[in-house]
């Protein structure tokens, strides 16, 4: 079936640093969304993507949809304790055929 | 506005019982997802109701299985347990489906099965 690769599983940066997560696939998505999850909790939709090529913002947070549509990237700026979380991409194909395929998450952790 | 409500949030069960899990979401939306997310697996589809019909399945045992109601609301029952089903289980609601306007997540049940 379809897979999201992430990687690398962890990352570690000091507060103050921005920091660039990958999401490739080997199949195409007509939309790629980035999700965040804290303990505890469900997923947090931070920013979709509808358009291959499309770059969106939302606060410190920039990610871009790649022009093949098999990959995305999210950007954090400037990161913060509270950017401590897991990070997902997920992709979604147009039609009946219509669930999120989610990569395995980069758990993001932020030295003050 | 209301988010998406799962219940309970915490369950243990044995081996061999089975359990039914509730999803409550977001007003208007018609659209609910679920999925099991395990540390090895990460989130796994599990399938998505439309106006109470089954639209979208993932690759799960048939032990597994849901049902929406006219109100939108949706149940995932798993029955003869195994201590593998032990996961945090989502459910997500959207207006729609496709097009990911709305995909907005429950907080989960967290299944520990002994």
């Amino acid at each position: 079936g379809q897979q999201l690769n992430q990687s690398p599983q962890s990352m570690f940066i000091q507060e103050g640093e921005d920091v660039s997560m990958n999401c490739t696939s080997s199949s195409i998505f007509n939309t790629w969304l980035w999700y965040k999850q804290d303990p505890g909790e469900g997923p947090v939709l931070l920013i979709a993507l509808y358009k291959a090529g499309e770059l969106t913002s939302n606060g410190r947070l920039t990610a871009q949809f790649g022009i093949t549509r098999k990959d995305s990237f999210l950007n954090i700026s400037a990161s913060i304790p509270s950017d401590v979380g897991i990070y997902f991409c997920a992709g979604q194909s147009v039609g009946a055929n219509s669930k999120l395929t989610f990569g395995k998450g980069i758990t993001l952790s932020v030295r003050p | 506005k209301a988010g998406v409500t799962q219940t309970p949030r915490y369950l243990i069960k044995t081996r061999g019982q089975q359990v039914t899990l509730s999803c409550s979401p977001i007003s208007g939306h018609r659209s609910v997802s679920w999925y099991q997310q395990t540390p090895g697996q990460g989130l796994q589809f599990l399938f998505e109701y439309f106006s109470e019909t089954q639209r979208n399945k993932g690759n799960f045992p048939g032990r597994f299985s849901g049902r929406q109601f006219s109100n939108s609301r949706s149940e995932m029952n798993v029955s003869t347990l195994e201590l593998g089903d032990s996961a945090l289980y989502l459910c997500a609601s959207s207006p729609a489906g496709w097009g990911s306007y709305g995909y907005t997540f429950g907080s989960g049940t967290r299944l520990t099965v002994v």
